[in-house]
């Protein structure tokens, strides 16, 4: 059930590009995407219902692929502020919910 | 303002001991939610609850007890058949009668086995 993210950690300079990967093996009813630092909760970025959606606000942006078994979160010109650990959260049913392992994402100056 | 109210957010624990671990909601959520977080991993659901007295195994939950009493409330236990319960546990809740919508999550607890 849980969908598989990649990568698994990256390493970024100040105004570099990232993208992130979630895949689940079923169609999904929704995506959620989160970005989490440490010791505190997971804060929300967007959701995604739609296949062929895409969505984003400042220089964060996801899509959901036609299927809707597979989503990207893509950040544009880091900032240091984008580091923590970002999470893809599935609903396979509408009901249940599960989270990636996780991407970390360390901002270097 | 309305959240999710999780307590403690520090606890430690003897080995064979029972800990009870508070979730309060005042978003009008029927659907409740509990994960466990390793350093360094994701998320893993425990129990969930879509309705008053009611709840679901998650992926994890031998070693785990919850109840549902009221609609608000969302108490984990852990009991001490869960061999290794040190972590970061993490109460979520979300409205399933709108659909796909918003996960709401509480600021965690640390549970720490001494």
């Amino acid at each position: 059930q849980q969908p598989v993210q990649s990568p698994q950690a990256v390493i970024l300079r100040e105004g570099e590009d990232a993208v992130i990967n979630c895949s689940s093996s079923k169609a999904l009813y929704s995506v959620h995407w989160y970005r989490q630092k440490h010791g505190e909760a997971p804060v929300f970025l967007m959701i995604l219902l739609k296949g062929g959606e895409q969505k984003g606000h400042d220089k964060i942006s996801a899509s959901f692929n036609e299927k809707k078994q597979q989503s990207s979160l893509y950040l544009t010109a880091s900032q240091l502020s984008y580091s923590g650990t970002y999470f893809c959260g599935t609903d396979p049913s509408g009901n249940q919910f599960y989270f990636g392992t996780g991407t970390s994402l360390t901002v270097i100056p | 303002d309305g959240g999710i109210t999780q307590s403690p957010k520090y606890l430690f624990r003897k080995e064979g001991q029972n800990v009870t671990l508070s979730c309060e909601q005042n978003l009008n959520h029927d659907a409740m939610y509990w994960y466990r977080q390793d350093p360094g991993q994701g998320l893993r659901l425990i129990y969930y609850s879509q309705i008053v007295n009611d709840f679901q195994k998650g992926d994890i939950a031998e070693g785990y007890s919850v109840s549902r009493e009221k609609k608000e409330s969302f108490p984990l236990t852990v009991t001490s058949a869960q061999k290794n319960p040190t972590a970061f546990y993490l109460c979520a809740s979300t409205d399933l009668e709108r659909g796909g919508n918003t996960i709401y999550f509480g600021e965690g607890s640390w549970l720490t086995v001494v």
